[in-house]
């Protein structure tokens, strides 16, 4: 059975510190790839997704980037981080193609202080 | 940037009572999704509806979905304390999906 994974599950960094968030997705191959960030009490906002190796398209210009360095792993970035990045990250995976549910990883919490 | 939009933003409801959340959206879907956060968490699948497809059934979830009003409800029948969470309906119009800003369902015991 296909299985992600996330971690950590929960970070504090200070600002202007790197960020590096990690996912990767057992059990399928060439799953399109997601992350989302979550304010407290809100909605999802796109931030990155991935259709291939290496192909990456960015939702929000923002402090973030993203790689996808192999079929399955699927990495968040940051160089130096600010205030306003804090929140909650998640990972999420689909099948290709149209009318595919997401399947969820657990969550980063990320607190920048 | 968020499609769809929940409503109610927040809903309190016993033990046993019918919950209804609603979701709008704005531009043509391939389908249409709802899922659920518990606190700290993260969503889970609970439902796809097809554009082409007006009601849909899963054990105690209902939904329908009106592509000429753009909008959609999720209807939780006689619901249990373990209801209680954040649910989101999210849309499919290509290549990623965009989720609205959640509806906080608390079901009291």
């Amino acid at each position: 059975s296909q299985t992600i994974h996330q971690w950590p599950a929960t970070l504090v960094q200070p600002v202007g510190s790197p960020l590096s968030l990690e996912c990767t997705v057992e059990g399928t191959s060439n799953p399109n790839l997601y992350w989302y960030r979550q304010a407290a009490g809100r909605g999802l906002q796109l931030l990155f997704y991935s259709v291939g190796i290496g192909q990456i398209s960015s939702e929000v210009p923002q402090n973030l980037s993203a790689s996808r360095p192999q079929d399955r792993q699927f990495i968040l970035s940051s160089k130096k981080l600010l205030l306003s990045d804090s929140g909650f990250y998640l990972c999420a995976w689909s099948v290709q193609g149209v009318g595919n549910g997401y399947t969820f990883g657990s969550g980063t919490r990320l607190t920048v202080v | 940037s968020q499609q769809g939009e929940e409503d109610p933003q927040a809903l309190s409801i016993q033990e046993g009572e019918n919950a209804t959340m609603n979701c709008s959206y704005k531009t043509s879907i391939n389908n249409l999704q709802w899922y659920r956060q518990n606190s700290g968490r993260g969503l889970v699948h609970l439902i796809l509806i097809r554009s082409n497809e007006r009601e849909k059934h899963s054990g105690r979830l209902r939904v329908t979905l009106d592509t000429s009003k753009k909008s959609s409800s999720l209807l939780i029948t006689a619901s249990r304390a373990a209801d209680t969470a954040s649910y989101f309906c999210a849309t499919d119009a290509g290549n990623d999906m965009r989720f609205g800003a959640g509806t906080r369902l608390t079901v009291k015991p």
